[in-house]
């Protein structure tokens, strides 16, 4: 089946660095997806693309959609303690509604 | 509004045991979905939803089942309950099928 791999597994930052992460596929989507999970919940949407070659920003936070439509990319600014957590990329089969979650990235920000 | 609500949030049942994880959402949402999430790894989808009536296999059904026969309501049921199905149990919602948002999940251990 379709799997999203994503780099790098876990990251240990200072505060106030940048951060960058990635998701790939051997497939192509039409829309990708970043959400983040905080320990004990479910996870939160933080930016949805939906074209490809499209930059977005949510605050600190900007992700892209890769012009082959088989990668994304997530980079967060000047990182706080409270972006601790997992990332994960995700996206629908194409066609579907099908969701394939990525493996996660998981961050933790050192004060 | 609650959002998505899920009960129980603990579980433990023994082998062969059958069950009912209940998923409420107060947001008129069409699309609503399961998954589970095994310790540290992302999101695999069981089953979904596209509206009351409607439902469909996600990546990983075997050994669970869904109804919908209201647009609140998507309860997901295990018979016969094995240890492989040991996982947190995460219900979301959606209007337009990616902005999912999810409930504070079910934690289910099977001995």
């Amino acid at each position: 089946g379709q799997q999203l791999n994503q780099s790098p597994q876990s990251m240990f930052i200072q505060e106030g660095e940048d951060v960058s992460m990635n998701c790939t596929s051997s497939s192509i989507f039409n829309t990708w997806l970043w959400y983040k999970q905080e320990p004990g919940e479910g996870p939160v949407l933080l930016i949805a693309l939906y074209k490809a070659g499209e930059l977005t920003s949510n605050g600190r936070l900007t992700a892209q959609f890769g012009i082959t439509r088989k990668d994304s990319f997530l980079n967060i600014s000047a990182s706080i303690p409270s972006d601790v957590g997992i990332y994960f990329c995700a996206g629908p089969t194409l066609g579907t509604y099908k969701y394939i979650f990525g493996t996660g990235t998981r961050l933790k920000v050192l004060a | 509004n609650a959002g998505v609500t899920q009960t129980p949030k603990f579980r433990i049942l023994k082998i062969g045991q059958s069950m009912t994880l209940q998923c409420t959402q107060d947001m008129n949402h069409n699309y609503m979905y399961w998954y589970r999430q095994d310790p540290g790894m992302g999101l695999k989808l069981i089953y979904y939803s596209v509206g009351a009536g409607i439902t469909d296999k996600g990546e990983v059904p075997n050994g669970y089942n869904v109804s919908r026969s209201t647009t609140e309501d998507f309860p997901l049921r295990l018979e016969l309950a094995a240890p492989s199905q040991t996982s947190v149990y995460f219900c979301a919602s959606s209007y337009d099928s990616d902005t999912q948002y999810f409930g504070p999940g079910t934690r289910l251990t099977v001995l």
